[in-house]
């Protein structure tokens, strides 16, 4: 079963830091890219950073730069979120989510790339609160 | 960035009737980057809809996407009672960041 289970949410004081984790189960990890995505409380879905499969490229949201840092260990197939300088706004609810894209040729012979997050896991809750 | 506009913001119906939600783009972008995902109350968002017009494995029939360009619409024929959700669209343009639509909130009328 393909399964991501994100973990390290919590309670933590505005300027402070926290560290996401998100174990992957299921499916060859090395192979896809991650993108992690947060929901403050009855709001809509942001998205947060997105990691590529080597790792070697990341990418951000403008309201995280400078502040998360993303990485993914591929030997221990974890995404990692490192928040830092937290601030009341970042309060939410964080979900991992896999990335399923794949290209095909269609009948016109046109190549075509679908890009969608096709797994994703429960979430964990960060809370900045003084 | 491109920025994604979805409406109705909530659109009440009942069981039975067809729901049409639209999301509207600020630029033009591939009709196979527009993708769709279901939420329900406390529980994670799921994917519809990817390619603008592909359902995703397991996805009831009853569910079509369509649109080109700027225009995108989600279309649910007959409303079952696990239907009623709220729905998002997502972009992936040329570069990241890959942002969504604020949502339409499917509600029992």
């Amino acid at each position: 079963e393909v399964q991501l289970v994100e973990s390290g949410g919590g309670l933590v004081q505005p300027g402070g830091s926290l560290r996401l984790s998100c174990a992957a189960s299921g499916f060859t990890f090395r192979s896809f890219d991650m993108t992690w995505v947060r929901q403050a409380p009855g709001k809509g879905l942001e998205w947060v950073a997105l990691i590529s499969r080597s790792g070697g490229g990341t990418y951000y949201a403008d309201s995280v730069k400078g502040r998360f840092t993303i990485s993914r260990d591929n030997s221990d197939n974890t995404v990692y979120l490192q928040m830092n300088s937290l601030r009341a706004e970042d309060t939410a609810v964080y979900y991992c989510a896999k990335d399923g894209s794949y290209g095909r040729i269609r009948e016109d012979s046109v190549f075509v790339y679908y890009y969608f997050m096709d797994v994703w896991g429960n979430g964990t809750r960060v809370t900045v609160s003084s | 960035e491109i920025v994604l506009t979805q409406s109705p913001g909530t659109l009440a119906l009942s069981p039975g009737e067809r729901a049409t939600l639209s999301c509207r783009a600020s630029q033009s972008f591939s009709s196979s980057n527009l993708a769709w995902y279901q939420q329900k109350p406390g529980q994670s968002p799921r994917l519809l809809i990817y390619g603008s017009s592909i359902r995703a494995t397991g996805i009831p029939d009853r569910f079509s996407g369509s649109g080109s360009g700027t225009d995108f619409t989600l279309s649910i024929s007959r409303l079952e009672p696990e239907d009623f959700a709220v729905y998002y669209c997502q972009q992936y343009g040329s570069s990241p960041p890959y942002s969504f639509g604020q949502g339409t909130k499917l509600e029992i009328k």
